[in-house]
């Protein structure tokens, strides 16, 4: 059970550059979001899915696409990468109704955009 | 939507003495409220929630408390040690909405 995977672990891009950094989860749940961790501002939420094929926005959804295909996996695409962007991204799950909100976090990945 | 905020930002105590770190939210909808620690270069980890149908939670040294009335909820841990010594964050959901919104964060260093 490897629990909730991100890669890469790192990434430097260049402004304008496109990539996708990868989700997966094997516990089944619905429930998958992704975070961006900047200095002193805590975690924002990007956005989110209650299940395959839903997706909703978070705090700061702007400049940042994902898809939903199946229960396990959760990319998040940058369009077009910009120094703004630069920051930790933490992916995480956790059951939907199942009495427990524990959400359960990715490594993170750590990007630089320059 | 919810904002929720933390205090205080850093937060310096000596092995064996108490730390305390306060939260508040505004939504009144709010009804689940965890706490996450974070050590350096690792991933947020849950140690400790409550929700709002209960007043208090403690599980051996560390302790939460809610005050749905003032919209404020904190973290107690007694006998600190270094080992504590992390990030913590509070957060504020609507139980089963899986919204979360998370504070700034606090920096607890204890020392030996």
């Amino acid at each position: 059970n490897a629990g909730v995977t991100q890669t890469p672990k790192f990434q430097v891009l260049k402004t304008g550059q496109s990539m996708t950094l990868q989700c997966a989860q094997d516990m089944n749940h619905e429930y998958m979001s992704w975070y961006r961790q900047d200095p002193g501002m805590g975690l924002r939420l990007i956005h989110y899915s209650v299940g395959a094929g839903i997706t909703d926005q978070g705090e700061v959804p702007n400049g940042y696409n994902v898809s939903r295909s199946t229960t396990e996996d959760f990319p998040l695409r940058l369009l077009s990468a910009a120094p703004s962007q630069t920051s930790v991204y933490f992916c995480a799950s956790s059951d939907l109704g199942q009495g427990t909100d524990t959400q359960y976090f990715g490594p993170g990945t750590r990007l630089t955009v320059l | 939507g919810e904002n929720v905020e933390q205090h205080p930002s850093t937060l310096s105590v000596q092995e064996g003495d108490s730390a305390v770190i306060k939260c508040t939210y505004s939504d009144s909808a709010s009804n689940y409220f965890p706490w996450y620690k974070q050590e350096l270069g690792k991933r947020p980890q849950l140690i400790i929630d409550i929700r709002s149908n209960v007043g208090e939670k403690k599980d051996q040294r560390i302790a939460v408390t809610l005050n749905k009335t003032a919209k404020h909820f904190s973290l107690h841990i007694t006998e600190t040690q270094p080992e504590d010594s992390a990030v913590y964050f509070c957060a504020a959901s609507l139980y089963n909405f899986n919204k979360f919104y998370f504070g700034s964060g606090t920096k607890l260093n204890v020392k030996p």
